[in-house]
C-alpha cells in the first residue's frame, strides 16, 4: 500500500525565502510527526498532530517555523525568512495513534544558499 | 529530557561476521524502544520494536535487541551479517505517553561482501 509521501524531494532557497513543504501521511493514520535531521545526526522532533490538532510544537526551533493540519490528513511544515541553519532533511511519519510504531516518509532535502 | 546515546559511529565488517550495536537512553519512566533502519536512498524502516514483556525481541531479516532496564541499554545484535544489511541503524525511544521518539545520532554499518 502507500507509504508517507513528502513533496517537493529537494528544494533549494536563497536566504530569506519562505519554503512550504508537503507530507500526505498513510490513510488513516491520525498521528503525523515532523523531524528535521542535520547531516551526520539522527532525527529531531518538530511538531506532532492528532488529526488536525496540534498538540506539540515544542521542537519547533523558532517563530520561523510553523506547520499545520487543517483537515486532519495532509501537512504542510512552512519556514519563514529561510536561514542557512535550517538546512536539513525534513522527515515526515504518521501511525495509527497511542503507541503505534511511526511510519517515515523518504524526507524533503532543503538547502539554503 | 530523554536522551539516546549510539557508541558506534561507523562499524565495518566482513560478511558471516556477528553484529551488536549498542544504544542506552536516559529516562527515568517508562518508554517504548526502537530500531530503525535506513538503507542506501530509502526511508526509514521499522526494525523492531520493544514495549513491554519479553526483554529479548526478534524482529525482521534476522536482527534482535535486548532491553536490559537496569544498563537502560538496548542493543541490536545480528549473528551473522549480510551485504546487504549496509545501512544506517538509529535507535529510538519514547515515552507511552508521548509520540515523540528521540533518536541516536545513528550508526552506519558497513559489510563487505
Amino acid at each position: 500500500g502507500a507509504g508517507v509521501s513528502q513533496s517537493p524531494r529537494y528544494k533549494v532557497a536563497k536566504r530569506g525565502q519562505d519554503v512550504a513543504l508537503r507530507c500526505d501521511p498513510i490513510s488513516g493514520h491520525v498521528s503525523l510527526f515532523w523531524y528535521q535531521q542535520a547531516l551526520g545526526q539522527g532525527p529531531e522532533f518538530l511538531t506532532y498532530f492528532q488529526n488536525e490538532a496540534q498538540l506539540d510544537k515544542s521542537g519547533l526551533p523558532s517563530d520561523r517555523f510553523f506547520a499545520e493540519r487543517p483537515e486532519g490528513s495532509v501537512s504542510t511544515l512552512k519556514i519563514q525568512r529561510t536561514q542557512q541553519e535550517d538546512s536539513a532533511v525534513y522527515l515526515c511519519a504518521s501511525s495509527l495513534g497511542g503507541n503505534q510504531p511511526q511510519h517515515f516518509g523518504d524526507g524533503t532535502r532543503l538547502s539554503i544558499l | 529530557a530523554q536522551s539516546v546515546s549510539q557508541h558506534n559511529h561507523h562499524v565495518i565488517l566482513s560478511e558471516a561476521a556477528s553484529l551488536e550495536l549498542g544504544c542506552n537512553y536516559s529516562y527515568g519512566g517508562t518508554v517504548n524502544l526502537f530500531w530503525y533502519v535506513q538503507y542506501p536512498g530509502q526511508h526509514l524502516q521499522l526494525l523492531l520494536k520493544y514495549f513491554s514483556g519479553d526483554p529479548l525481541v526478534k524482529g525482521i531479516k534476522g536482527f534482535e535487541a535486548e532491553f536490559i532496564k537496569s544498563k537502560f541499554s538496548f542493543n541490536l545484535r545480528k549473528p551473522s551479517v549480510q551485504w546487504s544489511d549496509t545501512a544506517e541503524y538509529f535507535c529510538a525511544v519514547n515515552a507511552p505517553t508521548l509520540g515523540r521518539l528521540y533518536f541516536g545520532r545513528g550508526t552506519q554499518l558497513t559489510v563487505w561482501p
